[in-house]
């Protein structure tokens, strides 16, 4: 089986600083997902990469940028934090569309 | 934009009942349907998808589709305290926008001993 790291587990910043999360894969999976978790509403896709390079806009993109230099990893970047995005920020991976996610443990970011 | 709910948001059951937890979804172009279960402080983890309508058994669990209802349900027989978790439905069309899987905001189900 394969595992998903998410670094770091935890991430303090101040309110309009640039904070960068990390993900690496090691299922060899092409497609890799950035989601957020707030409390009490679900899942919301921020970005997610079909390839190497690849980028794709979610729902949520406005104030995060992404980036997708090898297959194995994907990060995310919060341009200007904002006391408002204080959630659980989790990446996935999958075989391709439509197939099971296996997910990453977290980053839970707090902004002070 | 696909609109997913969940019903209850919470539930509490006695260890041995049947669990059933609801979702609808509003784009009937929607194709692939899961389920998945994070246990608080982990990862969610995968436990049942389905393509077709229908029904689909695996253990404990039963997943139910129907597509002309916009509805499908995750069905737990025997419910044990291990299955204490916040439960997440998922939906995604076909076609292009198949990577796009669209999340509820779960159900949390406590099943005490």
């Amino acid at each position: 089986g394969g595992i998903i790291t998410q670094t770091p587990k935890f991430l303090i910043g101040q309110e309009g600083q640039k904070l960068t999360l990390k993900c690496q894969q090691n299922f060899n999976h092409d497609t890799m997902y950035w989601y957020r978790q707030d409390s009490g509403k679900g899942l919301r896709l921020i970005y997610y990469s079909i390839t190497e390079n690849d980028l794709q806009k979610g729902d949520l993109s406005e104030g995060y940028d992404a980036s997708r230099e090898k297959k194995s990893s994907f990060s995310l970047t919060v341009t200007s934090a904002q006391k408002n995005e204080m959630a659980v920020f989790l990446c996935a991976s999958s075989i391709g569309g439509g197939e099971t996610l296996y997910f990453g443990s977290g980053t839970r970011l707090t902004v002070l | 934009q696909q609109k997913v709910q969940q019903s209850p948001e919470s539930l509490i059951v006695p260890e041995g009942a049947m669990t059933s937890l609801n979702c609808t979804f509003s784009d009937s172009a929607s194709q692939y349907f899961a389920w998945y279960r994070q246990h608080s402080g982990k990862a969610p983890k995968a436990l049942m998808s389905i393509f077709s309508n229908g029904e689909k058994e695996e253990g404990r669990f039963t997943i139910h589709l129907n597509k002309a209802s916009l509805h499908f349900s995750l069905h737990i027989r025997d419910s044990q305290p291990s299955d204490s978790a916040l439960y997440l439905c998922a939906v995604s069309r076909s076609g292009g926008s198949n990577y796009k899987l669209t999340f509820g905001k779960g159900t949390l189900l406590t099943v005490t001993p």
